[in-house]
């Protein structure tokens, strides 16, 4: 069965540390993984997009990588900011299926 | 650009009601998705279109149909709605999908109760 799985489940650290978040899935035969964050009660936002190809992408302050022969994804936050507290999912597509990890929550403190 | 809007934001049932959740996409999308999203289990994807014309059941596609109207707007449709299907309900849309699929992108979600 295709599962994700994401350490940790929350996360709480001060304003300015750069922190790692953990994705980690099952079947390695993935067409791309996406990153996302979920404020509370709103939808999701999309932060990076990884191809099967590709070993990492960038935006601003993040960093996401991607190992498939470990079945491994990071995502990297460089400097964090109260603003980046929120629930952030990654999200494996595989052919005719979308799986999703269960997130981990992040608090910045100020 | 309005992006994934749905409608309505909130609804209450009773067991047994029907209701049609509505997704539409200003984006020029291909591919659209219907997902529900539970405490402690996650977004599943329930149906999806990879194209105009086409769907295709997902994770969790029991008790639920879906149309893809045209290629802006993707409905969800419960027949005879359940309290198991008390959840929050998420629309997605993506350029394509398949090996060169691209970003999915969501919309703010409809918060549904069952009684």
């Amino acid at each position: 069965k295709q599962e994700v799985t994401q350490i940790p489940a929350a996360l709480s650290v001060p304003e300015g540390e750069n922190l790692v978040l953990n994705c980690s899935f099952t079947d390695s035969a993935i067409y791309n993984l996406q990153w996302f964050r979920q404020d509370p009660g709103k939808g999701l936002t999309s932060l990076l997009l990884i191809q099967s190809s590709q070993r990492e992408q960038t935006s601003g302050r993040l960093n996401a990588s991607l190992d498939k022969s470990s079945g491994r994804s990071t995502l990297y936050i460089a400097a964090s900011q109260p603003g980046d507290s929120a629930t952030y999912l990654c999200a494996v597509h595989y052919g005719q299926n979308f799986v999703f990890g269960p997130g981990t929550r992040l608090s910045v403190l100020p | 650009n309005a992006g994934v809007t749905q409608t309505p934001k909130f609804q209450v049932l009773k067991t047994g009601q029907s209701m049609t959740l509505q997704c539409a996409q200003d984006m020029n999308h291909n591919s659209m998705y219907w997902y529900r999203q539970d405490p402690g289990m996650g977004l599943r994807l329930i149906y999806y279109s990879a194209s105009e014309g086409t769907t295709d059941k997902g994770e969790v596609p029991n008790g639920y149909n879906v149309s893809r109207l045209n290629k802006r707007e993707f409905s969800l449709r419960l027949e005879s709605a359940a309290p198991s299907q008390t959840s929050v309900y998420f629309c997605a849309s993506s350029f394509q999908t398949g090996r060169s699929s691209n970003e999915q992108f969501f919309g703010p979600g409809t918060r549904l109760t069952v009684l």
